[in-house]
């Protein structure tokens, strides 16, 4: 079945640092692929995502690139800042399913000024 | 502004007892879902429900219970059949199929037992 795999946490970074989150995929098909962002205490939001492979999701300075050779959809910033703490899920969307939704098990960042 | 409203925040179950869980949406959203999120541990599907009057198990449907009676409201029950119900509960919902649109989530319910 689908999975997906993302780097263990916690991720700590001073400001201004460059941010990767890896995540990795295992799917039939074309996937969509997603990064939410949930802050503590909240639910998840919607950060980017792309549709098919060599696309490109970007929001807020945070950038993703579809692989589909390398199974790969990796989160990246150049310059974080406290207020990126929170925790990033890596999710697919398997078409044909309103139900077919994997996420990852999610990678906490935390920004120290 | 729409969004998701979930209540309550917290909530707080005793043995033998069932609990209901509130989700309401004003985004005109067809779709709606549930999730369970445990620490350490990604989102687990628990029902779903494409349109109104109907509705279709997740992953881990057993010990839950579901409605939709109205197109805005998706409420989950959580059973005395749940043995191990303390979590944190995310409803959800999404315009088409959520394999390729975004979903838009509550800010939670978190269950503890008494």
């Amino acid at each position: 079945g689908d999975s997906v795999t993302q780097m263990e946490g916690p991720v700590t970074l001073s400001e201004e640092a460059f941010l990767t989150i890896n995540c990795t995929y295992t799917a039939t098909g074309y996937p969509s692929l997603f990064w939410y962002v949930q802050y503590p205490g909240e639910g998840l939001q919607l950060l980017l995502k792309a549709t098919k492979a060599d696309d490109k999701g970007s929001n807020k300075g945070f950038e993703a690139t579809y692989r589909k050779e390398t199974t790969s959809f990796h989160l990246e910033k150049g310059s974080v800042q406290v207020s990126d703490s929170a925790v990033y899920f890596c999710a697919l969307g398997q078409s044909g399913g309103y139900q077919k939704v994997t996420f990852g098990t999610g990678t906490k960042l935390q920004v120290i000024p | 502004d729409g969004g998701i409203t979930q209540s309550p925040k917290y909530l707080f179950r005793k043995e033998g007892q069932n609990v209901t869980l509130s989700c309401e949406q004003n985004l005109n959203h067809d779709a709606m879902y549930w999730y369970r999120q445990d620490p350490g541990q990604g989102l687990r599907l628990i029902y779903y429900s494409q349109i109104v009057n109907d509705f279709q198990k997740g992953d881990i449907a057993e010990g839950y219970s579901v409605s939709r009676e109205k197109k805005e409201s998706f409420p989950l029950t959580v059973t005395s059949a749940q043995k191990n119900p303390t979590a944190f509960y995310l409803c959800a919902s999404s315009i088409g199929d959520a394999s390729n649109q975004p979903q838009h989530f509550g800010d939670g319910t978190r269950l503890s037992i008494l």
